[in-house]
């Protein structure tokens, strides 16, 4: 069945540091999607990719979604401790319901 | 808006024991999902609903049941409670599950520890 995998598990940074999150998928995804979730809080949206090769961005955060609409990344520039959390991304197929990743916990030291 | 409401937030039960998890939503979202979320494992869909009346498995059904009779609530039930059922449960629903109107909203959750 359909997978998608995530890597690194954890990442711990100094603040000010980058911060980079890579999602592999075993199939071609419709879209995919990144969440965040805070320590004890619940998984919130971030944004939507959809086109091959698309490129967003929010603030600090990029976003990219691969040619083959089969990877994505999330880069966090300048880590902040108010970036700590989990980061999962969730893709799927057409008619499919999203499958999460297992998530990046990053942590950051000031 | 509420947005996703989950009730209780914490429960404790022994082997066995039976409980019912609500799901309430207030967003007029057609698909609902119940997860459940363990260390190192990420979300794992147990059962999603794509509209009033209808449920479908997810990729850990077992030992769940669920109903979907009015379009704001979705029901997670233990029949029988089992020790690896303890988990964080979330709720979640879109507006459909068509690429564009599928981004999910979360309920804070439910901490369920099975004795």
């Amino acid at each position: 069945g359909q997978q998608v995998m995530q890597i690194p598990q954890y990442q711990h940074v100094q603040e000010g540091e980058d911060f980079t999150t890579y999602c592999n998928s075993s199939t071609t995804l419709s879209n995919i999607q990144w969440y965040k979730q805070r320590p004890g809080g619940h998984p919130v949206f971030l944004i939507q990719l959809v086109k091959s090769g698309e490129v967003k961005k929010q603030k600090r955060l990029t976003f990219q979604f691969g040619e083959a609409k089969k990877n994505s990344s999330l880069h966090i520039t300048a880590t902040q401790t108010t970036d700590v959390g989990t980061y999962f991304c969730a893709g799927n197929q057409a008619g499919t319901a999203l499958i999460f990743g297992k998530g990046t916990t990053l942590s950051v030291s000031s | 808006n509420a947005g996703v409401t989950q009730t209780p937030k914490f429960r404790v039960l022994k082997t066995g024991q039976s409980m019912t998890l609500l799901c309430a939503q207030d967003m007029n979202h057609e698909y609902m999902y119940w997860y459940r979320q363990d260390p190192g494992m990420g979300l794992r869909l147990i059962h999603y609903s794509v509209g009033e009346g209808t449920t479908a498995k997810g990729e850990v059904p077992d030992g769940y049941n669920v109903s979907r009779l009015k379009k704001q609530n979705f029901l997670l039930g233990l029949e029988s409670a089992a020790p690896s059922q303890t988990s964080v449960y979330f709720c979640a629903s879109s507006y459909t599950g068509l690429p564009g109107t599928d981004t999910q909203y979360f309920g804070p959750g439910t901490r369920l520890t099975v004795l």
